[in-house]
């Protein structure tokens, strides 16, 4: 089946840094999604990404469909930035959502 | 709109008990997920409804893990009798399933956490 594959798996990060955090998959997906889940276990969907580039504020995504990427960046990254990031994508017939393991991110003040 | 209420938060309960969680997705969102989310691991799916029909279960242990979905909205998920293992917290999410910009973006509940002693 087709595998999404994130890394870092753990990023420490001093306030007011930038960062990158990439997400792989190994076939071509659909509607592609950003998630950050809080250390109080609230997940939050950042962006719905299924190629293109978005931008919220300090957060922006790129997908590159075709090379079967995306990116999640990060600027001017604040403490409460820190939690987990996965990235999702539906594969095949857009029934089933294949995540990644997610990128850990801790950014100290 | 209002998001995706979950209750319980928080259920301790002993070995061998049953416990039932609640999920009321947002409305007009037909595809309604249950997502087992042990600490230090990413969600794992355990079932998802498309209105009251099961598209996929592949996942749940049906020996001891129930869902249903009546009238295609609220939803339970029941667990008897519980083990150890399935501490963890339970996420409910639902979804606007199509092929439009936005169908499939999932909204996930505060989530249900279990402990089992």
């Amino acid at each position: 089946g087709i595998q999404v594959e994130q890394s870092p798996p753990d990023l420490i990060l001093q306030e007011g840094a930038n960062s990158t955090l990439r997400c792989n998959f190994s076939d071509s997906v659909n509607n592609l999604q950003w998630f950050h889940q809080n250390p109080w276990g609230q997940l939050i969907n950042l962006f719905y990404i299924p190629s293109g580039t978005k931008q919220n504020g300090r957060l922006s995504a790129t997908t590159v469909a075709t090379e079967r990427y995306s990116l999640l960046y990060i600027s001017s990254s604040q403490t409460t930035d820190s939690g987990v990031y996965f990235c999702a994508a539906y594969a095949g017939n857009n029934r089933k959502l294949i995540w990644g393991l997610g990128t850990s991110l801790a950014v100290n003040p | 709109e209002a998001g995706v209420a979950q209750s319980p938060r928080y259920k301790i309960i002993e070995k061998r008990q049953s416990v039932a969680f609640w999920c009321n997705p947002i409305s007009g969102h037909a595809t309604l997920y249950w997502y087992q989310q042990i600490l230090g691991q990413g969600p794992k799916l355990l079932i998802q409804f498309q209105n009251n029909g099961v598209v996929d279960d592949s996942q749940l242990p049906k020996d001891r893990f129930s869902a249903e979905r009546l009238k295609g909205v609220d939803s339970t998920l029941k667990i008897q009798p519980a083990k150890l293992e399935d501490s963890a917290v339970y996420l409910c999410a639902s979804s606007r399933p199509g092929t439009f910009s936005g169908a499939n973006v999932l909204t996930f509940g505060a989530g249900s956490r279990l402990t089992v002693l």
